[in-house]
């Protein structure tokens, strides 16, 4: 079946620096991809989607300056949160969905900001 | 705009015990459903899924119907194990290829032997 490979899996950053997560959809084309934070009691919210070659859509209250995303070719999005914050310690979860009747998702980044 | 609501958990069962969670949603056309199950430390995989009205999904002993009249796609299985325990995802997409799904908060579900 259709794989969705994110990384990386887990991941430490000092406060201010900057993080990139990279999605690959490994077999199959993604013109649309999608990233959402999954909080601590459980719940996804979707962060923003992905358009290979044109601007994401960032959904409301996301920061488009602090969580930039790149999706410059079709099987690669990326996530970079920059100046990161403790705040911004959580998991990130790409998805793909290159059929009506299925979603496929990356195995998540753990980040931790310290 | 559409919306799933999924029982708070979390659900503590015994191995062998029946398991039901609840999910209604909203939604303005005729969307497709689905359920996601989450294992500790991992993301999202795919459980089931039904794409129309009176659908059932199955897989690894889980069932859910989706039913029009009620707005559900309940999720069951006859007989949890302990490897069952995982966090359980209720979700929607009314549209085409591309388009997002919408989530659920989750139901953790914890099985004892």
């Amino acid at each position: 079946g259709a794989v969705v490979s994110q990384h990386p899996s887990r991941v430490i950053c000092k406060s201010g620096t900057s993080v990139k997560i990279e999605c690959r959809s490994l077999d199959f084309q993604a013109t649309t991809m999608f990233w959402y934070r999954q909080f601590p009691k459980k719940s996804l919210m979707l962060m923003a989607t992905s358009n290979e070659g044109s601007k994401a859509t960032y959904e409301q209250g996301v920061e488009k300056d602090k969580f930039l995303i790149n999706h410059a070719s079709l099987t690669l999005s990326t996530l970079t949160v920059t100046s990161a914050h403790p705040e911004d310690s959580s998991f990130y979860i790409c998805s793909a969905r290159p059929t009506r009747s299925e979603a496929f998702f990356g195995q998540g980044t753990r980040l931790t900001v310290v | 705009g559409d919306s799933v609501t999924q029982m708070e958990g979390p659900v503590t069962l015994s191995e062998e015990a029946c398991l039901t969670i609840n999910c209604t949603y909203t939604a303005t056309g005729y969307p497709s459903l689905f359920w996601y199950v989450q294992y500790p430390g991992e993301g999202l995989q795919l459980l089931l899924k039904a794409t129309k009205a009176d659908d059932k999904g199955s897989n690894k002993g889980f069932e859910a119907t989706y039913r029009k009249e009620t707005t559900s796609f309940h999720l069951e299985k006859g007989s949890v194990q302990v490897s069952d325990s995982a966090v359980y995802f209720c979700a929607l997409s009314e549209g085409q290829a591309g388009t997002a799904l919408i989530f659920g908060k989750g139901t953790t579900l914890s099985v004892s032997s």
